[in-house]
């Protein structure tokens, strides 16, 4: 089955600068890869996705990037703030209605 | 607004118990999932389903097994609970694509 390594497992920044988190893949059948973002006490939330046909994809503060050929994807989040403090995963999937394979998750703190 | 439902936040059991969680979703969702979450581990699959009366084992599906009677309730069993499955409980359901997680229970079994 698939395979989703996820770096690093903890990430602290200052306010206002920006935070990259990094996941690899092993299946090339993947095409679908969401990242959630889960905070204390509550389920993960979706926060952004990309398809494989998508190389970038932005929304607001946040983007993710996809390179196919070298199996990884990334979230970027710029101009961070307190409450972007969470953990945060990505995942891939097969296909769109499959189930999704998560990394392990990282732990953003992002002080004043 | 999209629901998935879980029936208990916290959860206290003992040892040998016969423990349900319930989870219920609004959506009409086809697939319905059971993870559980532990620290430094991330979110493993336990059970899922993508039909009524229909269940696939995910990575850990030792010691629990599932009931999905109707479509929009995901149940999961813990047959007789054991300490080393005291964790979070998280629930989900996939529409097209993205998957909606409910808000978790925290399983502690004494």
């Amino acid at each position: 089955g698939e395979n989703v390594e996820q770096h690093p497992s903890t990430l602290s920044v200052q306010e206002g600068d920006s935070a990259v988190i990094k996941c690899t893949y092993s299946d090339s059948a993947s095409n679908y890869f969401p990242w959630y973002k889960q905070e204390l006490g509550k389920g993960p939330q979706l926060i952004i996705d990309i398809r494989s046909n998508v190389g970038e994809k932005k929304d607001q503060r946040i983007a993710v990037t996809l390179n196919k050929t070298a199996k990884h994807f990334s979230l970027h989040i710029t101009e961070t703030q307190p409450e972007d403090s969470a953990v945060y995963f990505c995942a891939a999937s097969e296909r769109t209605l499959g189930r999704l394979y998560f990394g392990r998750g990282t732990q953003l703190t992002v002080w004043p | 607004d999209v629901k998935v439902t879980q029936s208990s936040r916290y959860l206290v059991k003992r040892t040998g118990e016969k423990v349900f969680l319930e989870c219920v979703q609004d959506m009409d969702h086809e697939n319905m999932f059971w993870y559980r979450q532990d620290p430094g581990l991330g979110l493993r699959l336990i059970y899922f389903s993508y039909d009524v009366k229909m269940k696939e084992k995910g990575d850990i599906p030792e010691g629990y097994s599932v009931s999905r009677e109707k479509k929009e309730r995901f149940s999961l069993i813990l047959e007789s609970a054991s300490t080393n499955q005291t964790s979070m409980y998280l629930c989900a359901s996939t529409g097209t694509g993205t998957a909606f997680f409910g808000q978790g229970t925290r399983l502690t079994v004494v």
